[in-house]
């Protein structure tokens, strides 16, 4: 167990709907980081949060956004859902910006039909 | 930007062999991390082992240990003892220091199917 925990672990929804993924880093670890991971694709970084404020941005659709709340969880907000959405979505975790290694939560697979 | 190759799409091996698993990758920094991570079929991200690159002695986890090429920009992962648990996808993985904010750039990945 990375100490990493998403939820949920299956979404299923519709073209056009819009979703939450929600991750709860390891106690301790200030940094969120998030991934996709899609059949075809390797994991492509998307956003990273650190302490509360966006660091870095990766391959992140306009119709995607995240934020980091005071306790340190974050969510991942997909909108306007398309077909190409459906990826497995990481989030994963670390104590600071660069020695820490990452620790990764199980995904949440989203399917979008 | 930081690019990472894996040439091998997939890798086999026999129960209790050894196998090599190949990693390349291009930056014009000096210090970085380099890592290996394991998806099983259970797709969770599990970190195999790591390397710092000022450190010359090449890092052992176990049965999983690296090669560190720094000049030749190059990361393999030996897998010594192969056991079935071990079939997975294997991902190598490459991070900058604190100026990348810490993201990890990731390998396509690379299949290893352990035969009995």
């Amino acid at each position: 167990d990375s100490g990493v925990t998403q939820t949920p672990k299956h979404l299923i929804t519709a073209t056009g709907q819009r979703v939450t993924l929600r991750c709860s880093p390891r106690s301790g670890d200030l940094s969120v980081y998030w991934y996709q991971q899609s059949l075809d694709q390797g994991l492509q970084f998307l956003i990273q949060y650190y302490n509360g404020e966006e660091r870095a941005k990766g391959n992140i659709l306009e119709r995607f956004s995240a934020q980091q709340f005071p306790d340190l969880h974050s969510e991942l907000n997909l909108s306007s859902l398309e077909l190409g959405d459906s990826a497995l979505y990481f989030c994963a975790s670390s104590v600071d910006l660069a020695v820490s290694p990452l620790h990764f939560g199980n995904g949440t697979r989203l399917t979008v039909t | 930007a930081q690019t990472v190759t894996q040439s091998q799409p997939e890798m086999s091996v026999q129960e209790a062999e050894t196998v090599t698993l190949s990693c390349t990758y291009d930056t014009s920094e000096s210090d970085y991390y380099l890592f290996w991570y394991k998806q099983p079929p259970s797709r969770q991200m599990i970190l195999v082992i790591r390397q710092e690159a000022y450190k010359q002695q090449n890092a052992t986890e176990n049965r999983f240990s690296v090669n560190f090429q720094k000049a030749a920009k190059s990361f393999s992962l030996k897998i010594s003892d192969s056991q079935l648990g071990d079939a997975a996808m294997y991902f190598c993985a490459y991070r900058s220091d604190v100026r990348s904010y810490g993201k990890l750039t990731f390998g396509q990945g690379t299949i290893l199917t352990v035969h009995p």
